[in-house]
């Protein structure tokens, strides 16, 4: 079964860019979340989508962060305008329904200068 | 903010001991899992148990769950090398299934 498929592994930007990650789900699987993890500390819950209608986005910045998923398979997580401390590791994972087990991508590391 | 809490944050052991760390949490969940992740790649899923069952393993892993402290524990037997990576637990909330993720134990394996 292939896995959750995320693009591109690493980016570099310059403070007040914009920059935009692909989330590619496991096939069937309804519940999508995108995570930050800054260096040493847990995945932090950005967003979650359930189909194509949003769980939860509460820790989401919304004046800056974006996200979308449409038809319910593919996501794409946006950065508009990037800051320093946005600087960490985005992790999308999927799972068959809410509360079951998740899989992860392999993460997109991003570097604000 | 962070639903649960590793306890202790770093764990250093020799080879072929057991390894234990705890996870606290403060609201109810619907199930606690527990997930690794190695240096530098994406979270592994170890397992799951749920709210009304105590105690669960899966090989060397043994997961207790206790929801009247709210508390969990990850007990590792007879430690590998490939065990040393960062362990964290998540939970599923009742009500709305938000999976949350606490701040995470760095065990390293000492050969």
């Amino acid at each position: 079964e292939a896995g959750v498929a995320q693009s591109p592994r690493y980016k570099i930007i310059e403070k007040r860019q914009s920059v935009a990650f692909w989330c590619n789900p496991i096939s069937g699987h309804a519940t999508l979340y995108w995570y930050q993890q800054i260096l040493g500390q847990g995945p932090k819950l950005l967003i979650q989508f359930q189909n194509n209608g949003v769980v939860d986005d509460s820790q989401l910045p919304k004046d800056r962060f974006s996200a979308e998923r449409l038809k319910g398979v593919d996501s794409t997580l946006k950065i508009q305008p990037a800051k320093l401390e946005d600087s960490a590791v985005y992790l999308c994972a999927s799972s068959f329904n809410e509360g079951n087990r998740a899989f992860f991508g392999q993460g997109t590391r991003l570097t604000v200068v | 903010s962070q639903q649960g809490e590793e306890d202790p944050q770093a764990l250093s052991i020799q080879e072929g001991e057991n390894a234990t760390m705890n996870c606290s949490y403060k609201t109810s969940i619907n199930n606690l899992q527990w997930y690794r992740q190695n240096s530098g790649r994406g979270l592994v899923h170890l397992i799951l148990i749920r709210s009304n069952e105590r105690e669960k393993h899966s090989g060397r892993l043994r997961v207790t769950l206790d929801t009247s402290k709210k508390s969990s524990s990850l007990l590792i037997t007879a430690s590998r090398a490939a065990d040393t990576a960062s362990y964290f637990c998540a939970t599923a909330r009742v009500g709305n299934e938000k999976l949350t993720f606490g701040t995470g134990t760095r065990l390293t394996i000492i050969p």
